[in-house]
C-alpha cells in the first residue's frame, strides 16, 4: 500500500488549495478514505472521510472545516482529493491521507499547508 | 481540549513496562466504539500500532498490548526499548459529535 500526497504549499488567508493523494497497492474503489491533519507541534486532528463509491461516496467533515473543505475521489485514477476553500491561519498543518477501516490503517507521508499573509 | 484524554507524557527505563491511558466517555469508548492506537516517531507519519482495542497489525512486536474497559482504554508496552521513544495517540469515534476523535497524544521518553 502506498499513499502519496501532493499539492501543499503557502497560501494567503481566504485562499484555496487542492490536495491530492495518489493511492496504490489496494483496491481504491472499495476503500473508505480519510484526511487527518497535524498543526506544527500539535496532535492529530481528523478532517473528514469519504465512503467508497459503492457505498454512496458520501462525505463527513469535522466541524472546523465543514462548509469550507470538500472531499472527493476519482476511482479511475485511484486518487483522493481535498479541496480547501476559505483557508484560515488555523488550517496550517501537515495533511495526511489515510485508508479508513475504522482504524486508519495506512498513512501517506503528508503534505504541508501553510496559511499566512 | 481533546475528546479523548491521554497523559501528556510517560517515561520508563529500558526493559521496564509503561502504560498509556486513554479516557473517553459514554458517547465514544463507553458506547462500544473500538479504540485504535498510533505510534508517531518525530518527523514521520503516524503508524497504526493497535486496532480494534487489542489487535496488533502484522509486524508490531508482542511487547505492545491493548485493552479496553468501560469508558477507557490502555496501551501497555513491556520490555521498553530505545526505539519505542515516540508519540502515541488513541483514536475512536464519537456518536454525539459524529466525528472520528483522537486523544491529545502521549510522549514516551525512554530514559
Amino acid at each position: 500500500v502506498q499513499l502519496v500526497e501532493s499539492g501543499g504549499g503557502l497560501v494567503k488567508p481566504g485562499g484555496s488549495l487542492r490536495l491530492s493523494c495518489a493511492a496504490s497497492g489496494f483496491t481504491f474503489s472499495y476503500a473508505y478514505m480519510s484526511w487527518v491533519r497535524q498543526a506544527p507541534g500539535k496532535g492529530l486532528e481528523w478532517v473528514g472521510r469519504i465512503k467508497s463509491t459503492t457505498d454512496g461516496g458520501t462525505t463527513d467533515c469535522a466541524a472546523p472545516v465543514k462548509g469550507r473543505f470538500i472531499l472527493s475521489r476519482d476511482d479511475s485514477k485511484s486518487t483522493l482529493f481535498l479541496q480547501m476553500n476559505g483557508l484560515k491561519t488555523d488550517d496550517t498543518a501537515v495533511y495526511y491521507c489515510t485508508t479508513d477501516n475504522d482504524s486508519l490503517d495506512y498513512w501517506g507521508q503528508g503534505t504541508l499547508v501553510t496559511v499566512s499573509s | 481540549q481533546s475528546v479523548l484524554t491521554q497523559p501528556p507524557s510517560v517515561s520508563g527505563a529500558p526493559g521496564q513496562r509503561v502504560t498509556i491511558s486513554c479516557s473517553g466517555s459514554t458517547s465514544n469508548i463507553g458506547s462500544g466504539y473500538d479504540v485504535h492506537w498510533y505510534q508517531q516517531i518525530p518527523g514521520t507519519a503516524p503508524k497504526l500500532l493497535m486496532f480494534d482495542n487489542t489487535h496488533r497489525p502484522s509486524g508490531v512486536p508482542d511487547r505492545f498490548s491493548g485493552s479496553k474497559s468501560g469508558t477507557s482504554a490502555s496501551l501497555v508496552i513491556t520490555s521498553l526499548q530505545a526505539e519505542d521513544e515516540a508519540d502515541y495517540y488513541c483514536q475512536s469515534y464519537d456518536s454525539s459529535l459524529s466525528v472520528v476523535v483522537f486523544g491529545g497524544g502521549t510522549k514516551l521518553t525512554v530514559l
